[in-house]
């Protein structure tokens, strides 16, 4: 089954809410996680990361917050503006030596 | 500053053709990465070279092939095309392998349809 999932496929949030995109791991050997953007009809964009030893990083408007505990990991968007809308990935290293996998997204949707 | 150029942006197959997407990189970084996107999937890694001269394979190599060509470029060869095999393929690159560092450079994608 899918080991970097996210919990919600689409997302709907107004002008100036904070959102909140949250994914579900479940390798507990994966040690440095990644948040990408999509917009449509282009490449995904690095976003921010944190390594495990970490438990929150916060980058401009950007916050991702990691909890090994329950293989969580989070990113909060502060005042979201529609040029935010795109679709948001969450992914992993599971093991040194090979590459980032990905998961399968979270459309985040911001209204005016 | 190009980034990364992936080329053809769009191509249409027939089943049991074959063909080569091409991906070069200016930013003189030493891995490169093929995923392919599929509606409800996310991104799958096909293939990924950390190095000049080695290539491994990743969640999906079945049908594919790959050639890193010299530090700038790195190809995906479909030997015999499937409809499976529709998708959008991105080329990526970072300096560094991806566990050191997440900041993958994606192109803009290849929308591949195999009829």
């Amino acid at each position: 089954g899918e080991s970097v999932g996210l919990h919600l496929p689409t997302l709907s949030v107004q002008e100036g809410d904070n959102s909140i995109i949250n994914c579900a791991y479940s390798n507990s050997a994966s040690d440095y996680f990644i948040w990408y953007k999509q917009e449509s009809g282009k490449g995904p964009q690095f976003i921010i990361d944190i390594r495990s030893n970490m438990d929150k990083r916060q980058g401009q408007r950007v916050t991702v917050l990691l909890n090994k505990t329950v293989k969580h990991l989070s990113l909060q968007i502060a005042a979201t503006q529609p040029g935010d809308s795109a679709v948001y990935f969450c992914a992993e290293n599971r093991q040194a030596g090979t590459a980032l996998i990905f998961g399968k997204g979270t459309t985040l949707s911001v209204s005016s | 500053n190009a980034g990364v150029t992936q080329t053809p942006k769009f191509q249409v197959l027939k089943t049991g053709q074959s063909m080569t997407l091409q991906c070069a990189q200016d930013m003189n970084h030493n891995s490169m990465y093929w995923y392919r996107q599929d509606p409800g999937m996310g991104l799958r890694l096909i293939y990924y070279s950390a190095s000049e001269g080695t290539t491994d394979k990743g969640e999906v190599p079945n049908g594919y092939n790959v050639s890193r060509l010299n530090k700038r470029e790195f190809s995906l060869r479909l030997e015999s095309a499937a409809p499976s095999q529709t998708s959008v393929y991105f080329c990526a690159s970072s300096h560094h392998r991806a566990e050191n560092t997440g900041e993958l450079f994606f192109g803009e994608g290849s929308r591949l349809t195999v009829l």
